[in-house]
């Protein structure tokens, strides 16, 4: 069965100051991976996919992510915070057959100005 | 199109009661999932319809869930006898059949509340 393990419950980090988010996964095969963002009381908006090649993978919103194999990890970064990416993110992993997502528990991003 | 859209946004209901929610995806995707989200977690996986058929279904959905896409378009989603356990957020989310899935388009949610 597949898992997500994201460490850090919360996170608060300067306006400006870089950014990462820790992502783990467990799955037997070739992951699906993606980093989904969500404002309160909001439905979640993609912010990047790794489903092979490179992999370091740009996403919207000047975020990137880099699939670690061995480290079985997809950590999320972003160079220069801004106060407006305060929000929940939700790594979560896909199956190649089928299409089920399954989600780590979110790491809520408070931003300092 | 603007995207997924989920009806109601709220609803609150009393223990017991019947409540129906509705989901209208992105008119080109053929698949269409429900997932569930409790406060303070990551949303949880209850099902997913390609076109008309159901596929698949957790083990969270239980007897007093049930989904449907009658004509591959929009879905709803009733939940019968409702129970304090039920309260949640209630997601849908539309994408086209392609190899891996995922990238999904999520609705705004239907927050419940059973009191």
């Amino acid at each position: 069965a597949q898992s997500v393990t994201q460490p850090d419950i919360h996170i608060t980090v300067s306006e400006g100051a870089s950014l990462e988010l820790r992502c783990n996964y467990s799955y037997g095969a070739t992951p699906y991976l993606f980093w989904y963002v969500q404002s309160p009381g909001q439905g979640l908006q993609l912010l990047l996919k790794y489903f092979s090649g490179d992999t370091l993978v740009q996403g919207i919103k000047g975020f990137e992510a880099e699939f670690k194999r061995s480290q079985s990890s997809f950590n999320l970064r972003k160079p220069s915070v801004h106060w407006s990416d305060a929000a929940e993110y939700f790594c979560a992993v896909g199956a190649t057959a089928g299409n089920m997502l399954t989600f780590g528990g979110g790491t809520r991003l408070m931003v300092k100005p | 199109d603007t995207g997924v859209s989920q009806d109601p946004r709220h609803k609150i209901t009393k223990r017991g009661q019947n409540v129906t929610f509705r989901c209208d995806p992105i008119s080109e995707h053929n698949r269409l999932y429900w997932y569930r989200q409790t406060l303070g977690q990551g949303p949880e996986f209850l099902t997913y319809f390609q076109n008309e058929a159901q596929l698949e279904k957790s083990r969270l959905l239980s007897d007093r869930f049930s989904a449907e896409r009658p004509k591959g378009s929009f879905s709803t989603l009733e939940i019968q006898r409702t129970e304090q356990g039920d309260s949640a957020m209630y997601l849908c989310a539309s994408s086209l059949a392609v190899a891996g899935g995922g990238g999904y388009t999520f609705g705004s949610g239907t927050r419940l509340t059973v009191v």
